[in-house]
């Protein structure tokens, strides 16, 4: 069974700093794909960046960038120029080759004014 | 994009009673749709895959006959809880994956509906 696991609860960041949310996750499959979920207080799930297992290169998406370990089996979101709307909570996806959905329990960010 | 309204986005019911909340894709057909129940501060849990044109499959765990799923056509699916009671509270979140989204199978989700059973 796969798992996905993100070890920080509770996160903050001051306003147009960088700060990186950990993702790691478990699985015993080569061909996947990964997710950074956005869940503003509208509650609406948002998604925020993508990353295909095969392809080596880090996928980027404005200020939001992934640092993905095949190896480590970890993917991290790494959100650059911190803004006050990034305020949310943050969910890592993955997705199996039988395209199940599976989701880390959550970060909460509060970008700080 | 691709658009999944859900309706209603907060309904308030009396124990016993039944409560349909309806997912819609607005642009686009979805064989498949997903319906996710999320308590507080937790995470999306999987409730079942609703399938269009046949039976539903449900997350180990899930009463199917608490929670009726339809899949009566390729943009709608509804989620009816029924005979609710206080612990069926939650946020329930539909989902849907568009076709052809540029090689990677990314959902859609509804914003959402919060039931509050009294």
């Amino acid at each position: 069974a796969q798992t996905v696991t993100q070890s920080q609860p509770e996160m903050s960041v001051q306003e147009a700093e960088t700060v990186t949310l950990s993702c790691t996750y478990d699985t015993s499959e080569s061909n996947y794909y990964l997710f950074w979920y956005k869940q503003p207080p509208s509650r609406q799930m948002i998604l925020v960046i993508r990353q295909e297992a095969y392809k080596q290169q880090n996928a980027t998406e404005n200020r939001f960038s992934v640092n993905f370990q095949k190896a480590a089996k970890s993917f991290s979101l790494k959100i650059s120029d911190s803004q006050l709307g990034d305020t949310a909570m943050y969910f890592c996806a993955f997705m199996n080759t039988g395209n199940q959905f599976y989701f880390g329990t959550g970060t909460s960010l509060t970008v700080i004014p | 994009g691709a658009v999944v309204s859900q309706h209603p986005s907060r309904v308030i019911c009396k124990s016993g009673t039944s409560v349909k909340i309806e997912c819609r894709s607005l642009d686009f057909q979805a064989t498949t749709m997903f319906w996710y129940r999320q308590f507080p501060k937790q995470s999306l849990m999987l409730m079942a895959t609703s399938n269009e044109g046949s039976k539903a499959t449900y997350e180990q765990g899930v009463e199917k006959d608490k929670f009726l799923i339809n899949h009566a056509s390729l943009t709608l699916s509804t989620l009816t809880v029924t005979s609710a009671h206080p612990e069926d509270s939650s946020f329930y979140i539909c989902s849907a994956r568009p076709p052809g989204s540029s090689g990677a199978n990314v959902l859609t989700f509804g914003a959402g509906s919060r039931l509050t059973v009294l």
